[in-house]
């Protein structure tokens, strides 16, 4: 199947800062890449929709200010968490459905920020 | 998007079959029905999907009631490694549709 891969695979950093998250399709151009977060022993959120070119759609009640969203090419999202707060620390996953037209979502392998 | 209702967990021998059930009811024409996995700290799986068709691959294969209102995942012969939340979701296709997850079933495999 289709690869769809994260980084970092973790990252720890301080109260107030800000940390990347990237998400790379490996194998097929991805117009539109989904990002997720996860909170312990709770099911995938979906946050918000990132489309190549254009703005991110979010989701209701995801702070657009506050995750922000880029899409600039066509194998690679980024997430940025501005102003990281402990709350904020959680599993980030994205996805990407694989190849133009194709019926099948692929995710990646995750990535979890501590915020300290 | 259509909700779908799973059972919250599920046991099964490891190398007998586990049959995973799913209800979706309220499920569209255009919607596929797609099952996913996710072990522990990793990110979700894709195990196969399918329309109405019953459809196998290497890992599963999936039934589709006639009516569509339901659906089961079979893993025929069940390892330790199966161990996982199973997520079943309906959606529809197209670039930008995405994919929905409810609470999914565990299924603990056991010797």
């Amino acid at each position: 199947g289709a690869v769809v891969s994260q980084h970092p695979s973790w990252v720890i950093c301080k109260s107030g800062t800000s940390v990347k998250i990237e998400c790379r399709s490996l194998d097929f151009q991805a117009t539109t890449m989904f990002w997720y977060r996860q909170f312990p022993k709770q099911s995938l959120m979906l946050m918000a929709t990132s489309n190549e070119g254009s703005k991110a759609t979010y989701e209701q009640g995801v702070e657009k200010d506050k995750f922000l969203i880029n899409h600039a090419s066509l194998t690679l999202s980024t997430l940025t968490v501005t102003s990281a707060h402990p709350e904020d620390s959680s599993f980030y996953i994205c996805s990407a459905r694989g190849g133009t037209g194709a019926n099948t979502i692929y995710f990646g392998e995750g990535s979890w920020l501590t915020v300290v | 998007d259509a909700k779908t209702t799973q059972p919250t967990s599920m046991d099964c021998a490891e190398g007998r079959a586990a049959n995973l059930p799913c209800n979706h009811s309220t499920i569209s024409g255009n919607e596929y029905v797609y099952w996913y996995r996710q072990i522990h700290s990793q990110g979700p799986q894709y195990i196969i999907h399918g329309l109405k068709n019953n459809e196998t691959n290497e890992m599963a294969s999936l039934i589709i009631t006639e009516d569509r209102k339901s659906s089961t995942l079979i893993l025929p012969h069940a390892t330790l490694r199966d161990t996982a939340v199973y997520y079943c979701i309906v959606s529809p296709t197209g670039t930008a549709s995405k994919l929905t997850f409810g609470t999914g079933t565990r299924l603990q495999v056991t010797l």
